[in-house]
């Protein structure tokens, strides 16, 4: 398994409160991903990272920060939880290789709920 | 924008025969295709992975083929086992590489009866 460890796994938050989820990986890959997966959506991008201190947005991206001050992790904090964020979280990352390949190897997954 | 379709959504099949998940995309322009499964309640498990040059790519009783100008994959499961039950995931990356993310389907949920 790709080192990947996210955390907290779990964790219930009131609304209006801020929220910070962990991704740390052992690989030193240098891209990481943040999705949130929903009944009947699927998985989606929230933003994710090239690079310590480089990050850009994804397809979900509001009410969602991120930052990435070293290698090895990359914070997803919601600056204000609603209940629309209830979700489960999924760190990704991947890394370019020798042939190119970009495989994308993901997180255990952090389920989080707004009450 | 990409779309990524997986049909059919569900699928119940007695142990021991051999299966076909499709999964279809809008955009051709794409930089690779990966296969996952997920077991209820975990993390996604990488599969295969076709780059956007080659055809197919296999891992023991699994195929997985790429038709790129159709906007098409195939993922082959031979001899399937209850063990195989799972939700599979199709997700391609756009084919600027790098840093772009995957655009996912939404499954097949996929129960092996013994």
């Amino acid at each position: 398994d790709a080192g990947i460890t996210q955390s907290p796994r779990h964790k219930v938050t009131e609304t209006g409160t801020p929220v910070t989820l962990r991704c740390h990986q052992t690989e030193n890959h240098r891209y990481m991903y943040w999705y949130r997966q929903d009944p009947g959506h699927g998985l989606r991008l929230i933003h994710y990272s090239y690079g310590v201190k480089d990050t850009d947005k994804g397809e979900v991206s509001d009410g969602y920060s991120v930052s990435r001050s070293k290698t090895e992790d990359f914070l997803l904090t919601l600056e204000s939880a609603t209940s629309s964020q209830t979700s489960v979280y999924f760190c990704a990352i991947s890394e370019s290789g020798g042939q190119g390949r970009h495989e994308a190897f993901f997180g255990q997954g952090t389920r989080l709920t707004v009450v | 924008k990409q779309e990524v379709t997986q049909i059919p959504a569900a699928l119940s099949v007695p142990e021991g025969e051999n299966l076909v998940l499709n999964c279809s995309f809008t955009d051709s322009a794409i930089y690779n295709l990966q296969w996952f499964r997920q077991d209820p309640g975990k993390g996604l498990t990488s599969l295969l992975l076709i780059q956007s040059s080659q055809r197919e790519q296999t891992s023991g009783r699994l195929n997985a083929s790429l038709d790129k100008s159709s906007g098409r994959s195939t993922l082959y499961i031979a001899a399937s086992q209850p063990g195989d039950s799972a939700t599979y995931l199709c997700a391609v990356k756009e084919s600027g590489g790098g840093a772009d993310g995957l655009t996912f389907g939404k499954g097949t949920h996929l129960i092996i009866q013994p």
